[in-house]
This record gives structure tokens, C-alpha cells and sequence, in this order.
């Protein structure tokens, strides 16, 4: 009864390599994420998409773009792996709209630990 | 822009110690606001919430009150156990239609030893 599922968990690359992290939520959301958290804790947002439209991009190299196959699934492409692209990666989800229980409130992937060599 | 700001870690205690993790916010208006937790090797989760102010957010002997006067969310717990070694995030969501964003804190990570 997985919430928010991603794979792999790990993933150990090349620089110069391209991979992809998929992720699945089976929470009927509208709403799926994509963060970077550093070694030292720090979330970034990198991209949320609604409805399988992309909403937010923040400032990320073009090297990453995320898929929308159906509102289920944002997967993360990467391509020319450089070893700063080091990190884990959360997928995150959430319902939209006004009110609500859950209103703002976002679930959370198990993450993927990327090291880049 | 809205933000939060959360006191710096690491925090070490003993067994059935205080805790205080200090959070404060800026913001346009009332966001909710949030305690997320990350285990060691885990995704977040949502520890606890609260929507208004002077709201009482509180879950496994957590607690959080949403202060408009001092803009605070600070996090309490009146003993700690070694299980709640974690990292803590304060978050906030971001104004925008359909409050897609959340804003974290930079976390605070909190190890307790027996």
C-alpha cells in the first residue's frame, strides 16, 4: 500500500552518463514534485507538475526534465551526469484545490541516492 | 518573499530531555504551517500541522502553536526518546494559485543518546 514509490533507490552512474528516476503515487493526486536535498539536508524544489502540466521550474539545468506520462507518474530524466547532480532525489505529491484535511500538505517518496563518479 | 527560518543544528541530548526547535516565518498572509520529519535513510514525513493562528499542531508527543504575534512555529517535546533522532524541516506553503510550493526550513538535525 505504497503511498509515493520511486526507483531505484540507488543509483551509482558515470559522469557523462544519462538515467532516468521514476516515481509513482497511488493517492489520486494532482499534484507531483521533485526535490533535490544536498549533503548537508537542504531541499530545493526542482519542478512541480499539475494535471500533467508543468507548473514550476525553478533554476535547473536543462540537463533535467521531468515526464508526465498520466497524473500518476513524474519520472526524472537526466542527461551528461556531472558530479555536482550528486544528491538524493525526493519525489513528492499532493492534492490541490481549496480545503480540505490535506490541504497544502505534501507525501513523500522513499528518495534516490544519486552519486555520480 | 514568504520563508521560514529555523535554528541551526546539529541538537545532541540525553535521553528524556527537553526539546526546542525554534522556527519563525515570514509571510503575506495566513499560511498553514508544517513539521516535516526525515528518519535516517527515509522520505519526509509529515509530523504535524497547524492552519490558523494559535492553532496546536501535535503528533507523537510533538507540539507546535502557530504564533502571529512573535511569527513562530516553534517545536516541543517534553521528553525525547533515542527513535527520534531525525532530521526536522519547518515549511510553509508559498502564496500562488493552488499553493503548489512548500518552503522548507533548512533542518535541524536532532540526535538523542541513550
Amino acid at each position: 500500500d505504497t503511498a509515493v514509490s520511486q526507483t531505484p533507490k540507488y543509483l551509482v552512474t558515470q559522469m557523462g552518463n544519462d538515467k532516468s528516476i521514476k516515481c509513482e503515487q497511488n493517492l489520486g493526486h494532482d499534484t507531483m514534485y521533485w526535490y533535490k536535498q544536498d549533503s548537508k539536508k537542504f531541499l530545493k524544489i526542482m519542478f512541480s507538475y499539475n494535471n500533467k502540466e508543468l507548473i514550476i521550474n525553478e533554476t535547473v539545468p536543462n540537463r533535467f526534465s521531468p515526464k508526465s506520462p498520466d497524473k500518476a507518474h513524474l519520472n526524472l530524466h537526466i542527461n551528461s551526469l556531472e558530479l555536482g547532480d550528486s544528491a538524493v532525489y525526493f519525489c513528492a505529491s499532493s492534492p490541490t484545490g481549496a480545503g480540505g484535511p490535506y490541504q497544502d500538505e505534501q507525501f513523500f517518496g522513499p528518495g534516490t541516492r544519486l552519486t555520480v563518479l | 518573499g514568504d520563508s521560514v527560518t529555523q535554528m541551526e543544528g546539529p541538537v545532541t541530548l540525553s535521553e528524556e530531555a527537553f526539546l526546542t526547535i525554534n522556527c519563525t516565518y515570514t509571510a503575506t498572509g495566513y499560511p498553514s504551517l508544517f513539521w516535516y520529519v526525515q528518519y535516517p535513510g527515509e522520505g519526509l514525513q509529515l509530523l504535524l500541522k497547524a492552519t490558523k493562528a494559535d492553532d496546536k499542531g501535535s503528533n507523537k508527543g510533538f507540539e507546535a502553536t502557530y504564533r502571529k504575534e512573535t511569527t513562530s512555529f516553534h517545536l516541543e517535546k517534553g521528553s525525547v526518546q533515542v527513535s527520534d533522532s531525525a532530521v526536522y524541516f519547518c515549511a510553509l506553503p508559498l502564496p500562488g494559485a493552488g499553493s503548489y510550493q512548500l518552503t522548507f526550513g533548512k533542518g535541524t538535525k536532532l540526535s538523542v543518546i541513550p
